[in-house]
């Protein structure tokens, strides 16, 4: 059964501050990742969507890297803003027709 | 992008009573729609996936007599909860997979019901 860890599980950085938020999954077989933002009381916004053959992909101050053998990936954000508070939830799914597998999010609050 | 709505964003109902959550696909067509749960401060806890056309697939431990799911058009799936009680007060997220691509999900932007 897949298993999605986030880790930090909260982070809290002064404006400015370049950031990393890691997911890890048991089971390398996926066929991709997604990277999504959660502000509260709300539903989500799909941030990047990377292929499993792919190694990253890019939006703005926003890079997601995906290193499938070791079953990993990370969320970049550059020179972090306060309007980047939200919780950052990575979901992987097994093929085109499944489920997504969600982590727990990191809670991400960015001070002025 | 793609857009998903949901309808009501917030409901408050009587415990006994039912209530419905429309959730609609508004640029693209979505042969499969998914409902989530989701409790303060966890993550989303899928509870059903719906297939255009054809019965709902429920999730270990989700009541489908409780959580009636129809997804009878391409665009529209509806969740109805049926004699609600407090315990079924949580925040309810729907997603739609398109099928054109890379079958991405999009999600709704949540129904917040309280069972009084």
């Amino acid at each position: 059964k897949q298993e999605v860890t986030q880790i930090p599980a909260a982070l809290s950085v002064p404006e400015g501050e370049n950031l990393v938020l890691n997911c890890s999954f048991t089971d390398s077989a996926i066929y991709n990742l997604q990277w999504f933002r959660q502000d509260p009381g709300k539903g989500l916004t799909s941030l990047l969507l990377i292929q499993s053959s792919q190694r990253e992909q890019t939006s703005g101050r926003l890079n997601a890297s995906l290193d499938k053998s070791s079953g990993r990936s990370t969320l970049y954000i550059a020179a972090s803003q306060p309007g980047d508070s939200a919780t950052y939830l990575c979901a992987v799914s097994a093929s085109g027709y499944s489920t997504l597998t969600f982590g727990k999010g990191t809670m991400l609050l960015v001070s002025p | 992008g793609a857009v998903v709505s949901q309808h009501p964003s917030r409901v408050i109902c009587k415990s006994g009573t039912s209530v419905k959550i429309e959730c609609r696909s508004l640029d693209f067509q979505a042969t499969t729609m998914f409902w989530y749960r989701q409790f303060p401060k966890q993550s989303l806890m899928l509870m059903a996936t719906s297939n255009e056309g054809s019965k709902a697939t429920y999730e270990q431990g989700v009541e489908k007599d409780k959580f009636l799911i129809n997804h009878a058009s391409l665009t529209l799936s509806t969740l109805t909860v049926t004699s609600a009680h407090p315990e079924d007060s949580s925040f309810y997220i729907c997603s739609a997979r398109d099928m054109g691509g890379v079958y991405e999900q999009y999600f709704g932007p949540g129904t917040r019901l309280t069972v009084t």
